[in-house]
């Protein structure tokens, strides 16, 4: 079946630091790949997708490269700040109108 | 407008209680759903609704009703609740339902006691 695994959170960190949240999946066929972001008392927003492979994702700084060959998908932002603390969902779509979500990281930046 | 609007935000109902969760959106999409998201999980797909026709139902209790009026408009209707059925009730859209980004709404966080 199609699943999602996502590192445990929190990731804490302090303000400018680097941001690495892995992402593995398992699918069959060739998924689309997504990051959503959620944050405190609010739905869940399209950070960024890829739909085939080797294709990178980018949006405000984040950044992910769809990777079949090891089957991941990692977020990455080179400097963090206050404002990004949310919880982050890796999610993949086998284009059956089923987004299939991992169990999601919460994300705490420090000043 | 690229908003999904959700209604109520907050709702307390009792186990004997008949209440409806609401959703709207404008920009013309065709497939909407509703998500299930307890505290600290990711949501949950419930049901979706491919041209106002219901396409997939993953197993939900028959205590919950969806409904689609019209290609702006979901409802979920309750009936005799659990109190494990308080959860945070995400409705979201895309524009056909095939591989797209999902614009949710912010949610109805639903308290059953």
């Amino acid at each position: 079946g199609n699943s999602v695994t996502q590192m445990e959170g929190p990731v804490t960190l302090s303000e400018e630091a680097f941001l690495t949240i892995n992402c593995t999946y398992t699918a069959t066929g060739y998924p689309s790949l997504f990051w959503y972001v959620q944050y405190p008392g609010e739905g869940l927003q399209l950070l960024l997708k890829a739909t085939k492979a080797d294709d990178k994702g980018s949006n405000k700084g984040f950044e992910a490269t769809y990777r079949k060959e090891t089957t991941s998908f990692h977020l990455e932002k080179g400097s963090v700040q206050v404002s990004d603390s949310a919880v982050y969902f890796c999610a993949l779509n086998t284009g059956f109108q089923k987004l299939v979500f991992g169990t999601g990281t919460r994300l705490l930046v420090s000043p | 407008d690229t908003e999904v609007t959700q209604t109520p935000k907050h709702l307390v109902m009792g186990m004997t209680n008949k209440k409806s969760l609401k959703c709207e959106q404008h920009m013309g999409h065709r497939a909407m759903y509703w998500y299930k998201q307890k505290a600290k999980k990711p949501p949950e797909l419930m049901f979706v609704y491919s041209y106002e026709k219901l396409s997939i139902n993953e197993s939900v209790p028959s205590r919950f009703s969806p409904e689609c009026p019209n290609s702006s408009l979901l409802n979920l209707h309750l009936h005799a609740l659990q109190p494990e059925d308080s959860a945070l009730y995400l409705c979201a859209s895309t524009r056909t339902g095939s591989n797209e980004k999902l614009f949710f709404g912010s949610g109805t966080q639903l308290s059953v006691l």
